[in-house]
C-alpha cells in the first residue's frame, strides 16, 4: 500500500515569490494535517483539514493557506515568500480528524 | 494549551548501553502521548502511543515508554542500544490524536 505522498521533495525559491506544495493521503484517509519544521525544532502544526472543509489552524500567518480536494489530497500555498519560511514541510493523513497520523517524507523548501 | 520539554537536544551512549529520552508534558485535558523517530531527509514514523490504560507502553524497535501522570512524564527507553537507533526522536501531545503538539527533539548519538 502507498504512503502518504509529497511533491516535489526539494525546491528553491526565491523570497517574495509564492510555493505550492502536494500531498496525497494514504488510500481511504480523509483528513490531512500539514506540519512545518524549521532545521533544529519539532514540527509546528499549520493546518488540518477533513471532509473539504478546515477543522483546525495553527498560529501562522495569512500567506498560508491549504485546500483539500474530493480525493482527499491536499495543497498547502504559501505567499510572498520570507527567508524564515524555509523548512521541511511535512504532510499527514489519517481515516478521521481524531485517528492516528501517517506523515509523508516531507518537501524540503528552501527560500534565498 | 499544551506543551512538550524534551531535556537534552542531543544524548550519547554507547553501543549495548541503555537508551533514556526524556519527556515532559503539561495538558489541561488527558493527554494522548506519542514518541515518533525521524532519520534524516525522511519523515516521521510513529514509534510509540499512550491513549488509555496500560500506563507502560511497548512500541517498534524494543523501545518502549511508561505514562507518569503525577509526573507528567513520558520518558523513552530501551535497554540495549544498536546503531541503527541514532536519529532524532520527538515526543508529542495531542488531546486526542486530532492536532499535534511536538518537543523540539532529542538528537540521539550511539558509538560502537
Amino acid at each position: 500500500d502507498a504512503g502518504v505522498t509529497q511533491s516535489p521533495t526539494h525546491l528553491i525559491k526565491t523570497r517574495g515569490q509564492q510555493v505550492t506544495l502536494r500531498c496525497s493521503p494514504i488510500s481511504g484517509h480523509k483528513s490531512v494535517s500539514w506540519y512545518q519544521q524549521v532545521l533544529g525544532q519539532g514540527p509546528q502544526f499549520i493546518f488540518q483539514y477533513y471532509e473539504k472543509e478546515e477543522r483546525g489552524r495553527g498560529n501562522f500567518p495569512d500567506r498560508f493557506s491549504a485546500r483539500q480536494f474530493p480525493n482527499y489530497s491536499s495543497e498547502l500555498n504559501v505567499n510572498a515568500l520570507l527567508l524564515g519560511d524555509s523548512a521541511l514541510y511535512l504532510c499527514a493523513s489519517s481515516p478521521g480528524p481524531t485517528t492516528e497520523a501517517f506523515f509523508g517524507q516531507g518537501t524540503r523548501l528552501t527560500v534565498v | 494549551a499544551q506543551s512538550v520539554t524534551q531535556l537534552g537536544s542531543h544524548v550519547s551512549v554507547s553501543e549495548g548501553a541503555l537508551v533514556l529520552l526524556r519527556c515532559n508534558y503539561s495538558s489541561s485535558v488527558p493527554p494522548y502521548l506519542f514518541w515518533y523517530v525521524q532519520y534524516p531527509n525522511q519523515g516521521l514514523q510513529l514509534l510509540l502511543k499512550y491513549t488509555t490504560g496500560a500506563t507502560l507502553v511497548k512500541g517498534i524497535n524494543g523501545f518502549e515508554a511508561e505514562f507518569k501522570k503525577s509526573e507528567t512524564s513520558f520518558h523513552l527507553t530501551k535497554p540495549s542500544a544498536h546503531m541503527s537507533d541514532a536519529a532524532e526522536y520527538f515526543c508529542a501531545v495531542s488531546s486526542g490524536y486530532s492536532t499535534l503538539t511536538f518537543g523540539k527533539g532529542t538528537m540521539l548519538l550511539v558509538s560502537p
